[in-house]
């Protein structure tokens, strides 16, 4: 079946630092890739998205590649604020079958940033 | 306001209750998903619905019921024969095409 990995948190940064969090996936088809970020206490919050390889998802500074040939949808930033302080979860829907729309989700990432 | 909403954000349950969590949205889509999250955890999927009036069960069904009378709402009630029902509870709707699902602020359900 479909499912999502994630780099082992927790990821701990001094503001202003490089950001990666690896996330690669194996599921058939072609599905749509998310990245989700959570705040304490509460709900998820979509942060960007892919539909295709080759696309690139945005939004706030953080950026994600659909890369189909190594099954991978990174998120980047180049300069990370305290205010990103979050756990980020990385998802993909599925394409067929029983999975048809519905999200896997990988087990999240805990990121930190001091000032 | 557009969204999802979550009542209470905050419940308390004696062993051996049943208790019901309230799910509604106003984006109008079909799709409507309920997970759960344990501290320091993924989220896991309970139930999720379509349409109106036909839900399938998720990964972890065992112990919870739901009911999709209306597109608007999609109820979720932890019975007594959930196990350890202690966890943070999150509700979901689905856009179509994208499949983005679009989360509420969650319940924090607390056995005592």
């Amino acid at each position: 079946g479909d499912s999502v990995t994630q780099m082992e948190g927790p990821v701990t940064l001094s503001e202003e630092a490089c950001l990666t969090i690896n996330c690669t996936y194996t599921a058939t088809g072609y599905p749509s890739l998310f990245w989700y970020v959570q705040y304490p206490g509460e709900g998820l919050q979509l942060l960007l998205k892919a539909t295709k390889a080759d696309d690139k998802g945005s939004n706030k500074g953080f950026e994600a590649t659909y890369r189909k040939e190594t099954t991978s949808f990174h998120l980047e930033k180049g300069s990370v604020q305290v205010s990103d302080s979050a756990v980020y979860f990385c998802a993909l829907s599925g394409y067929g079958g029983t999975s048809y729309g519905k999200l896997t989700f990988g087990q999240g990432t805990i990121l930190t940033v001091h000032p | 306001d557009g969204g999802i909403t979550q009542s209470p954000k905050y419940l308390f349950r004696k062993e051996g209750q049943n208790v019901t969590l309230s799910c509604e949205q106003n984006l109008n889509h079909d799709a409507m998903y309920w997970y759960r999250q344990d501290p320091g955890q993924g989220l896991r999927l309970i139930y999720y619905s379509q349409i109106v009036n036909d839900f399938q069960k998720g990964d972890i069904a065992e112990g919870y019921s739901v009911s999709r009378e209306k597109k608007e709402s999609f109820p979720l009630t932890v019975t007594s024969a959930q196990k350890n029902p202690t966890a943070f509870y999150l509700c979901a709707a689905q856009e179509p095409i994208t499949d983005t699902q679009y989360f509420g602020p969650g319940t924090r359900l607390t056995v005592l």
